[in-house]
């Protein structure tokens, strides 16, 4: 199994440019998330989705969109990118929200902005 | 808002010796405690988790103790490696942000452990 698998691992973009993060997962999970990591903010939560077709909002959802229409792919959106979201992101999956149910994370993407 | 309060940013401990990692939160309503660890240029993974309804959990070298009433719980690393040279983060389950209820996770702002020979 290749787990959590992100693409790309390095973006650089200008500005109002546009592009989509993708996440796919091959371990059949329900759930999946996607985290922004900064220096000394630890991961915030973006979007996440608790299967196919249903998505919702985390606590940083401003500037992204995500949809859901297989198990295995969650894409992030920017539609315009702007220099607050250089940032490193992670997606991640995991089978439930109950006790034990354990994150497993993608290596991530790290973007910038400029 | 939902916070979970983390300290110290950074921490430098010698081979051999005790780590020692605080978290702090505000929500009673949280009720499942992870800490996960991330390696430089890798995804965090899952280290250690209790639920509250216990004071102290053990895996090895690595302890959980939590105190409900204070609403605190640290990760004790005993008798640390440079191996164990990482980000630390804690977590707090809790309904999700939006209310739609989804049970989410809330990270503290991670600790970086340096364990020097």
């Amino acid at each position: 199994n290749a787990g959590v698998t992100q693409t790309p691992k390095f973006q650089v973009l200008k500005t109002g440019q546009s592009m989509t993060l993708q996440c796919a997962q091959d371990m059949n999970h329900e759930y999946m998330s996607w985290y922004r990591q900064d220096p000394g903010m630890g991961l915030r939560l973006i979007h996440y989705s608790v299967g196919a077709g249903i998505t919702d909002q985390g606590e940083v959802p401003n500037g992204y969109n995500v949809s859901r229409s297989t198990t295995e792919d969650f894409p992030l959106r920017l539609l315009s990118a702007a220099p607050s979201q250089t940032s490193v992101y992670f997606c991640a999956s995991y089978p439930g929200t109950g006790w034990g149910n354990e994150q497993f994370f993608g290596p991530g993407t790290r973007l910038t902005v400029l | 808002q939902q916070q979970v309060k983390q300290s110290p940013q950074s921490l430098i401990v010698q081979k051999g010796g005790i780590s020692i990692i605080n978290c702090a939160y505000e929500n009673t309503a949280f009720d499942y405690f992870p800490w996960y660890q991330q390696f430089p240029g890798k995804g965090p993974a899952l280290l250690i988790a209790i639920r509250p309804d216990v004071s102290e959990k053990k895996e090895g070298r690595f302890t959980i103790s939590f105190n409900k009433s204070a609403k605190q719980f640290s990760l004790h690393i005993m008798d640390s490696q440079p191996g164990d040279s990482a980000t630390y983060f804690c977590a707090a389950r809790g309904v999700a942000y939006s209310g739609a209820g989804s049970y989410q996770l809330t990270f503290g702002k991670g600790t970086k452990l340096s364990v020097i020979p």
